[in-house]
């Protein structure tokens, strides 16, 4: 089955820095890389995902990138704000016609005043 | 926010006790998931459901099952509840099946003593 890696496991950065949070899997079958935020005693949000044929997407300040060839996918956080402190996972779909996501340990994200 | 509520929210109970969450989702969603959050893990899928009483195994489902009599409620059973079972456990739902959006509750804590 699939196995997604993250890292770092805590990243802390000044505000107004740029946020890189790193990941890869094992299972070329894999076509769909979500990235979820998780606050505090709430469940996880979608924040933004990719496909297997796009290489990249952004939104606003947000963007990720994928490299099939070395299965690995990033998420790029720019001017960071208080509000973007919280866990980050990043996740990939099963492949081989299982269902669910395979789901990295998180990021906890610290931005520094 | 996706309409998916979870009950209980808090709960205890004893070793050895049955125990059923229950996810409730107003979306008609065809795809409903099962995960358990644990710290140093990130989430991994226990069981999921792809339509009324079609339900598969996850990554985790050994000591527990699942039932689906209708589109809008997915039950977790923990037949007979073990301190390795206390977790926080999230319900998702999704439209079409895993390589695309899932929306999660607000989760379930569970405290087996």
């Amino acid at each position: 089955g699939e196995n997604v890696e993250q890292h770092p496991s805590t990243l802390s950065v000044q505000e107004g820095d740029s946020a890189v949070i790193k990941c890869t899997y094992s299972d070329s079958a894999s076509n769909y890389f979500p990235w979820y935020k998780q606050e505090l005693g709430k469940g996880p949000q979608l924040i933004i995902d990719i496909r297997s044929n796009v290489g990249e997407k952004k939104d606003q300040r947000i963007a990720v990138t994928l490299n099939k060839t070395a299965k690995h996918f990033s998420l790029h956080i720019t001017e960071t704000q208080p509000e973007d402190s919280a866990v980050y996972f990043c996740a990939g779909s099963q492949g081989g016609g299982a269902d669910g996501l395979t789901f990295g340990k998180g990021t906890h994200l610290i931005i520094q005043p | 926010d996706a309409g998916i509520t979870q009950s209980p929210r808090h709960k205890v109970t004893e070793t050895g006790t049955p125990v059923t969450l229950r996810c409730h989702q107003t979306e008609n969603h065809r795809y409903m998931y099962w995960y358990r959050q644990d710290p140093g893990h990130g989430l991994r899928l226990i069981h999921y459901s792809y339509g009324v009483k079609d339900t598969d195994k996850g990554e985790v489902s050994d000591g527990y099952s699942v039932s689906r009599s209708k589109t809008e409620d997915f039950l977790l059973t923990l037949e007979s509840a073990t301190s390795s079972q206390t977790s926080v456990y999230f319900c998702a739902i999704s439209e079409f099946r895993g390589d695309t959006e899932a929306f999660f509750g607000q989760g379930t804590r569970l405290t087996v003593v």
